[in-house]
């Protein structure tokens, strides 16, 4: 069965800090990935997916984040965080199987804390 | 556009009592997802449907969890009888024919059952 794994639960981060959340997933075919986000008192939203071509992705707000298949992980980042970057960030997988595509799987979540 | 609704946004309620929720997709999106989060834990798939039909509801409770979209646009998920390990928020998503790996999520229905 697929998995994702995130290892940090709560990071905390004064501003101005670098930011890297990592993400690990099990899955040994083609996969789509994805980090949502969810500010205090907001919905999830999508913050950036990586479907196919080039590795790493550009989303919202000066995150990136980069696929590498070799190590099964789409770590997020961001050079230089904010405290409007506080929220809970979620990755997730689904797996693509020919023309159709897999439930989406959340990892656990890993809340930021940024301090100003 | 406007975006997933859903209600009511918190519920509380007795062990044993019945309880439904209520969501209102994008307009023109053909698939609705109910997901359960309950806290500390990702968002967990409890049921997808493709218009009116279902696609997937093999981790739904269904001695005790029913979902139904009947015209293929809005949808109620009921708990029947609710046990205090209910207790979680209940996202409902949809997507469009077109992009159906980007899922917009609503709110969410914050449950507590005592």
């Amino acid at each position: 069965a697929q998995s994702v794994s995130q290892h940090n639960h709560h990071v905390i981060l004064s501003e101005a800090a670098s930011l890297e959340l990592g993400c690990n997933y099990s899955y040994g075919g083609t996969v789509n990935l994805f980090w949502y986000v969810q500010y205090p008192g907001q919905h999830l939203q999508l913050l950036l997916k990586y479907f196919s071509g080039d590795p790493l992705v550009k989303g919202i707000k000066g995150f990136e984040a980069e696929f590498i298949k070799s190590k099964f992980s789409f770590n997020l980042r961001k050079p230089s965080v904010q405290w409007s970057d506080t929220a809970e960030y979620f990755c997730a997988v689904n797996a693509r199987y020919g023309g159709s595509q897999g439930n989406l799987i959340f990892g656990k979540g890993t809340k930021l804390s940024v301090k100003p | 556009e406007a975006g997933v609704a859903q209600s009511p946004r918190y519920k509380i309620i007795e062990k044993r009592q019945s309880v439904a929720f209520w969501c209102n997709p994008i307009s023109g999106h053909a698939t609705l997802y109910w997901y359960q989060q309950i806290l500390g834990q990702g968002p967990k798939l409890l049921i997808q449907f493709q218009n009116n039909g279902v696609v997937d509801d093999s981790q739904l409770p269904k001695d005790r969890f029913s979902a139904e979209r009947l015209k293929g646009v809005d949808s109620t998920l009921k708990i029947q009888p609710a046990k205090l390990e209910d207790s979680a928020v209940y996202l409902c998503a949809s997507s469009s024919p077109l992009l159906t790996y980007e899922q917009y999520f609503g709110p969410g229905t914050r449950l507590t059952v005592t």
